[in-house]
């Protein structure tokens, strides 16, 4: 059972460029998020999905995208890469049964620099 | 709206030192809550989580009661080691079923030396 895998690992933009970075799920989860984690700081929500096909902005939005064609996969965009994106970025998964248990597993992140 | 006050740090003990990093809420409703923790250079694991009022979460030795009187979740551990210097979050899941994502505090970070 491999959770939620991210690729890649590192990764270093120029200005302007795109990218997109990967995240899949093995697990069945409905629900999937990513966020970004600026140095000494918490976590913010860019964007969420509740199930395929059904995307939604969250905190802090602008400057990306994201689709979500499977249950397994949710992919973030990055159209025009700016510095104020350079980050740690992490994608995580729930399965929402109701219960309010459910447990939120995150990926190993994605390190980006944009220079 | 929902929000997840943390003890700020850093957080430096020495070993067998005890812990508490302390963690408030602001929630309407019956959030679920959680400690997440972060080992450098890894994603966030989820440490222990409690689901209703006077419920206590522990796992590793950590510790941590749901107050809903006080709208706290503080964080203890009674002997802590090297290996537990992480970064550590409280986090509220606004209520059970939500669709809504996980509201964060800050992080704590810890340092332990021997």
């Amino acid at each position: 059972n491999a959770g939620v895998t991210q690729t890649p690992k590192f990764r270093i933009l120029k200005i302007g460029q795109s990218m997109t970075l990967q995240c899949t799920q093995d697990m069945n989860h409905n629900y999937m998020y990513w966020y970004r984690q600026d140095p000494g700081m918490g976590l913010k929500l860019i964007y969420y999905s509740v199930g395929a096909g059904i995307t939604d902005k969250g905190e802090v939005p602008n400057g990306y995208n994201v689709s979500r064609s499977t249950t397994e996969d949710f992919p973030l965009r990055l159209e025009l890469a700016a510095p104020s994106q350079t980050s740690v970025y992490f994608c995580a998964s729930r399965k929402n049964s109701g219960g309010g248990t459910d447990t939120q597993y995150f990926g190993p992140g994605t390190r980006l620099t944009v220079l | 709206g929902d929000s997840v006050t943390q003890m700020e740090g850093p957080v430096t003990l020495s070993e067998e030192a005890f812990l508490t990093i302390n963690c408030t809420y602001t929630a309407t409703g019956y959030p679920s809550l959680f400690w997440y923790v972060q080992y450098p250079g890894e994603g966030l694991q989820l440490l222990l989580k409690a689901t209703k009022a006077d419920d206590k979460g522990s796992n590793k030795g950590f510790e941590a009661t749901y107050r809903k009187e006080t709208t706290s979740f503080h964080l203890e551990k009674g002997s802590v080691q090297v290996s537990d210097s992480a970064v550590y979050f409280c986090a509220l899941l606004p209520s059970p079923g939500s669709a809504r994502q996980l509201t964060f505090g800050s992080g704590t970070q810890l340092t332990v030396l021997p």
